[in-house]
Formats: C-alpha cells, sequence, structure tokens
C-alpha cells in the first residue's frame, strides 16, 4: 500500500491566497483526520471525518478554514484567504476505526508558509 | 475530558544510555494507547501500541512500553539508545468504544549525544 499521501509536500504563498492541501487516504480507511503542526502549539487536531462525514471540526480555527471529504479516497484542506500565522505543517491521516486497532496512519505532511 | 501529559518536553541523553520517556494519561474507561516517533521533516510513525493482553509491549528499534494501569501510565523506554534515535516522541490515547478521535500528547524531544 502507498500509505497516506499528500500534496503539495510544501507551499509557500503570499498572504490573502487560497490554499488548497490534499490528501489520498489509505485505500480502505474509513476515518480521516487533518492535523496541524506548529512550534508554539504542538499537534493540533482539525478536523476529522468517519464514512465521509464531518465529525467535529471544533477544531478549525475559524471561518477561513474549511474541509471537505467527496468521497472515501479523497480530502482537502482549504484556507482562504491565507494569513502568516497559518504557517505550519499540516498533516492527514486515516485510520480504521471500530473494525481496526484504531491506529492512524500519517502522511508526510505539507508545509506551509504564507507570506 | 480525556487528556495525556508528557511531562517532559525535552530529554537529552548520551549514546548507549538507558532512556525513559515517561507519558501519563486521564480516562475512566477502556483505552488503547500509542507512541509515535517523529524524525525532522517526516511525519509520525508508529512505534508501539498496547490494546490488551500483556502490560509489556515491544515495537520497533528496540523501544518498550509499559500499560500501567493504576497509575495510568504508558511510559516509553529504550535501554540502550543510538543517534538515530533523536527524535520528537509523542504519546496518545484512543477511546475506542466512545469514539475515535486521537488525544495527542505534546511531545517529547529526545536527543542523543554521541
Amino acid at each position: 500500500d502507498a500509505g497516506v499521501i499528500q500534496s503539495p509536500r510544501h507551499e509557500v504563498t503570499e498572504m490573502g491566497q487560497e490554499v488548497t492541501l490534499r490528501c489520498k487516504p489509505i485505500s480502505g480507511h474509513n476515518s480521516l483526520f487533518w492535523y496541524r503542526q506548529t512550534m508554539m502549539r504542538g499537534l493540533e487536531l482539525l478536523i476529522y471525518f468517519n464514512n465521509n462525514v464531518p465529525i467535529d471540526d471544533s477544531g478549525m480555527p475559524e471561518d477561513r478554514f474549511s474541509a471537505k471529504m467527496p468521497n472515501a479516497s479523497f480530502s482537502t484542506l482549504k484556507i482562504q484567504p491565507s494569513e502568516p500565522r497559518d504557517s505550519a505543517v499540516y498533516f492527514c491521516a486515516s485510520s480504521l476505526v471500530f473494525q481496526g486497532t484504531g491506529e492512524l496512519f500519517f502522511g508526510e505532511g505539507s508545509r506551509l508558509t504564507v507570506l | 475530558a480525556q487528556s495525556v501529559t508528557q511531562l517532559d518536553s525535552q530529554v537529552p541523553v548520551f549514546e548507549e544510555a538507558p532512556v525513559e520517556l515517561r507519558c501519563n494519561y486521564s480516562s475512566s474507561v477502556s483505552v488503547y494507547l500509542f507512541w509515535y516517533v517523529q524524525y525532522p521533516n517526516q511525519g509520525l510513525q508508529l512505534l508501539l501500541k498496547y490494546l490488551s493482553g500483556s502490560t509489556l509491549v515491544k515495537g520497533i528499534n528496540g523501544f518498550e512500553a509499559e500499560f500501567n494501569k493504576s497509575q495510568t501510565s504508558f511510559h516509553l523506554r529504550k535501554p540502550s539508545v543510538h543517534i538515530s534515535d533523536t527524535a520528537e516522541y509523542f504519546c496518545a490515547v484512543i477511546e475506542p468504544y466512545t469514539g475515535n478521535q486521537f488525544y495527542f500528547g505534546t511531545g517529547t524531544s529526545l536527543t542523543v549525544i554521541p
């Protein structure tokens, strides 16, 4: 299996621009998570989906952030408009919950720099 | 509410010395416990996990952890560290029967000194 695939790996953009991060979970997994990692706040859960349905988005910072999961094999995290404080590494992870051990499998991350 | 506490934010240790990274959690129900490792510029990888059964679990790279229910702890140990063990280590908890949200600790930065 190819594992969780994220794109782009690196993104540098200017303040005010729209940013879209993409994630392909492991085939057969039924839960998908978006995390943000910064030096100041560590690893923060932004949102997670179960069977493509958003279950908990309480970690989404504000209305500038949105996430979608149109099907079981694809998810996006969008920031519009972006701000310098959004600079971070964004991780996508997937899991097979209830039927499995619940182990999270992480992608390599998307490093976002907003100038 | 569920929480995970990693008591040490930074742990320096000399090469070939033993190390213990501490993790405590709060939960009144059954839990699954995990340790993840993050090498620089990479995602998190599973080191080991406790689901049930033997309280001593062994993982990759010579790491092991012991689940202590009475102390609600899941400390990670390695008898002899190597330079390549320098990384960030995260403890995580999930309550498998009440939800699938992972709770991560704040991480412990392990630095192995030659």
